[in-house]
């Protein structure tokens, strides 16, 4: 069973850059959900999305950060223009909505590295 | 006060030693409950969902107490292997998934 695949895996880029992130979520999951995780702050929910649409996106820092789910097997994460501070590791997770109790499953995460 | 608050630790407890961690959440309407499980530079994984008559497997057991609004995840017999920092977790309505800041556990020879 392919779990959610997130690629790159590793991110280096100069500030002012545009960087995306990418996720497929595991097949027949419904919920796909975006989080950023750093020492400071911990794991922080940015996004999720409910059979595509955002549901819930108040954790999105700001205008500079974007998310979509043009279909149900993949999501993009955008951020620009990229600043020191979004140095995390961003993780992207998916869940079986419609069943009770459904637990999150994440990728293997994106560090990214903003210089 | 934050929604889910947990001991950050970190506990170091002998090989072999029985540790509990306990989890507290703010909001009553709090529905579903899990303890994951994250290793350095790793992404967390589902350890054990909590039921509201609690639930053992294998070395662990999870308990709800719903008057109190906490959980606890005890740990028996621990192994190396289980140094890790665990992570409560708490769903409040729809999928709403809220993480706790995560307990560090070090398990010693």
């Amino acid at each position: 069973d392919a779990g959610v695949i997130q690629s790159p895996r590793h991110e280096v880029t100069e500030m002012g850059q545009e960087v995306t992130l990418r996720c497929k979520p595991i097949s027949g999951h419904n919920s796909l959900f975006w989080y950023r995780q750093t020492m400071m702050r911990g794991l922080e929910l940015l996004i999720y999305f409910n059979n595509n649409v955002p549901i819930d996106d108040s954790g999105m820092p700001e205008d500079r950060f974007s998310a979509k789910m043009p279909n149900a097997s993949f999501s993009t994460l955008k951020i620009q223009p990229s600043e020191p501070r979004d140095s995390a590791v961003y993780f992207c997770a998916s869940s079986a909505a419609k069943y009770y109790n459904s637990p999150l499953h994440f990728g293997n995460g994106t560090r990214l590295t903003v210089t | 006060r934050k929604e889910v608050e947990q001991d950050p630790g970190p506990f170091n407890v002998p090989e072999g030693a029985t540790v509990a961690f306990n989890c507290t959440y703010s909001n009553s309407a709090s529905q579903s409950f899990f303890w994951y499980r994250q290793d350095c530079r790793k992404e967390p994984k589902l350890l054990m969902s909590v039921y509201s008559s609690g639930n053992e497997d294998g070395r662990f057991t999870a308990q709800l107490n719903r008057a109190s609004q906490y959980i606890s995840l005890l740990i028996r017999d621990s192994k190396l292997s289980d140094s890790a920092t665990y992570l409560c977790v708490v769903i409040r309505y729809g999928q709403n998934f809220v993480f706790g800041p995560g307990t560090r556990l070090s398990v010693l020879p």
